[in-house]
This record gives structure tokens, sequence and C-alpha cells, in this order.
């Protein structure tokens, strides 16, 4: 099946920093990527849908300033999470798709730890 | 609109005993079904799908699922439980070129 790499797959960082993750689709193109936050022991929750070449789709509630989401190319799609705190601390997991209709390879997941 | 219900969020099992995850889904239009698992601190591995093919659907590690319109279920079974199924289970459902609904999982053990 297709492979998705994540990047990092664990980071801490100070309250108030920013922190950047990295998600590519390694032998495919992945025209539309997704994110989405994962509590402890509870179901993935979509934060935006990120297009490539044009703004991601935010799902309600998500603040867009907060996760700025980047798909510069058809490999790769970027989180960044701005000025983040304590609250943010989560895991993220991305995933894209190859086929119309709907299955999802994911990423590793990246587990943001905010002190 | 489409949703996914998982019913029983937690699922205990004997190993070699048969394994039996229920998903029931509700889609306006034809679905597209997907059985993932997850490890702990780890992304999401897709066991097996449906894509209105044949109804009964084989996956890896021995799981396979059965598509019934008549019922809207897409359960999951495995004949034998390994200690090694012990993990996380989500149900989700897509239609053509739209996003994913998943359930809220179901986490299943495997007593040795």
């Amino acid at each position: 099946g297709a492979v998705v790499s994540q990047h990092p797959s664990r980071v801490i960082c100070k309250s108030g920093t920013s922190v950047k993750i990295e998600c590519r689709s390694l032998d495919f193109q992945a025209t539309t990527m997704f994110w989405y936050r994962q509590f402890p022991k509870q179901s993935l929750m979509l934060m935006a849908t990120s297009n490539e070449g044009s703004k991601a789709t935010y799902e309600q509630g998500v603040e867009k300033d907060k996760f700025l989401i980047n798909h510069a190319s058809l490999t790769l799609s970027t989180l960044t999470v701005t000025s983040a705190h304590p609250e943010d601390s989560s895991f993220y997991i991305c995933s894209a798709s190859d086929r119309g209709y709907g299955e999802l390879f994911f990423g590793e997941g990246s587990r943001l730890t905010v002190l | 609109a489409q949703s996914v219900t998982q019913l029983g969020s937690h699922v205990s099992v004997s190993e070699g005993a048969l394994v039996l995850l229920r998903c029931n889904y509700s889609s306006s239009v034809p679905p597209y079904l997907f059985w993932y698992v997850q490890y702990p601190n780890q992304g999401l591995q897709l066991l097996l799908k449906y894509t209105s093919a044949a109804t009964l659907v084989k996956g890896i590690n021995g799981f396979e699922a059965e598509f019934k319109k008549s019922e809207t279920s897409f359960h999951l079974t495995k004949p034998s439980a390994h200690m090694s199924d012990a993990a996380e289970y989500f149900c989700a459902v897509s239609t053509l070129g739209g996003k994913s609904t998943f359930g809220d999982g179901t986490t299943l053990t495997v007593k040795p």
C-alpha cells in the first residue's frame, strides 16, 4: 500500500513557541491530505483538509490562525501549531488518499507535548 | 450525511476465541467502508475495505468483514484471536471523493 511519513514522531516544546509537523506521501501524489487530532482513548477528530495549491478547509471550531496548514506540493503538507500552549498537547495524525473512494493512508502520528 | 456507530467501546476475548467487533453505518449514498487498527502511539493501519465489490471482504492478519446493506452493518471478525490483535479498532465510512467519518473506536483486549 501507499506510504505516508510523518515527522517528528515526538516533540516537546515550551509554551509560546511554534511547532511544525510534516506529512509526506512517499510513493504517490496526494492532492488532498487530512489532519486529525486524537485525545487519549478517543477517536480521530478531523481538523482540516489540506488541498495542494490552495487554502486548507478547516472544520468548525478549529482555529485557523492557531493551526496553520500548508500544502505546497503534491507530496508534502505541513501543520504548524503557533504559539503553542499546554492545551494543544495531543497526538496529531495526517492522512492522504490516492484513490477517489476514500481509502486513507496514515502517517505514524506526532505526539506534541507543550510544557 | 454519513455516520458510524461502533457498538461496544471495549471488547475482551480469550486467546483463540472468536473476535467480533460491531459497526453500523448511515449514509445517504452507497458507502465505502473501512476498518483500521491502531497500536499505541502509532497512526492507523488499514485492515480491510469494502468498495462495492464482494460483500465479504478479507483483510490482513486473518480479519474479515461482511457488508450487509439490509442491516447497514459492517462487522469485523476473526476466527481465532491472537495476543498481538490487542489494539484499538476504528470503523470508517466515506463516499466517492468525500471525507471519511470514523467511529469512536473499540479497544480489543486479548486474555491469555
